[in-house]
């Protein structure tokens, strides 16, 4: 089946660590994207990508890092700087060139203990 | 500062009633507008889209309808089912690279019962 994989679907972080968030995609996308979605309200750009090692801040990159060093793969790194990272984070992806839409993966909760 | 403005916050409607979401936008750059329907602990999957040189787009129950001059749009559910019963969320992006790019709206939470 082509789609995103989000891995893990729920994850408890102590505060102070990181915890990195797995995103795959067999879509053969070019572009990809982290969203971050909080109870109650709509999702927000925390980074994405173009192309392979390329990647651009988006509206809340503070506390976040990501890599792009194959098309498949984006992961985020959710660091101890993110003030507030309880959240549910979305990645998805877009092909670029023919067509604008943006699949969505299933989502990972991120829950600070 | 919330770039797209979506009401209402939540809704209840009978089967077979018409649910409508209204969104509103400030950006005049803003050349996509999708509408993505999630259910809870899921992702959000697109619904229809529509781009600003038409004013309306029907797929099947679900039209949008698009005031470019108002800078407004909206989604229309027409024969609204149990099976719709889910959260609604207006997005606006710029066209090319900017496509993924979306300001999301705050969603509406609709509720259809039997």
């Amino acid at each position: 089946d082509g789609g995103i994989t989000q891995s893990p679907k729920y994850l408890f972080r102590k505060e102070g660590q990181n915890v990195t968030l797995s995103c795959e995609q067999n879509l053969n996308h070019d572009a990809m994207y982290w969203y971050r979605q909080d109870p109650g309200q709509g999702l927000r750009l925390i980074y994405y990508s173009q192309i392979v090692n390329d990647f651009q801040k988006g509206d809340i990159a503070e506390g976040y890092s990501v890599s792009r060093e194959k098309k498949e793969s984006f992961p985020l790194t959710v660091t101890s700087a993110q003030k507030n990272p309880t959240a549910f984070y979305l990645c998805a992806s877009r092909t670029t060139g023919t067509g604008n839409t943006i699949y969505f993966g299933e989502g990972s909760w991120l829950t600070v203990v | 500062q919330q770039q797209v403005k979506q009401s209402p916050q939540s809704l209840i409607v009978q089967k077979g009633g018409i649910s409508i979401i209204n969104c509103a936008y400030e950006n005049t750059a803003f050349d996509y507008f999708p509408w993505y329907q999630q259910f809870p602990g899921k992702g959000p999957a697109l619904l229809i889209a529509i781009r600003p040189d038409v004013s309306e787009k029907k797929e099947g129950r679900f039209t949008i309808s698009f005031n470019k001059s108002a800078k407004q749009f909206s989604l229309h559910i027409m024969d609204s089912q149990p099976g719709d019963s889910a959260t609604y969320f207006c997005a606006a992006s710029k066209g090319g690279d900017s496509w993924g790019k979306l300001q999301f709206g705050a969603g509406t939470q609709v509720v259809v019962t039997p």
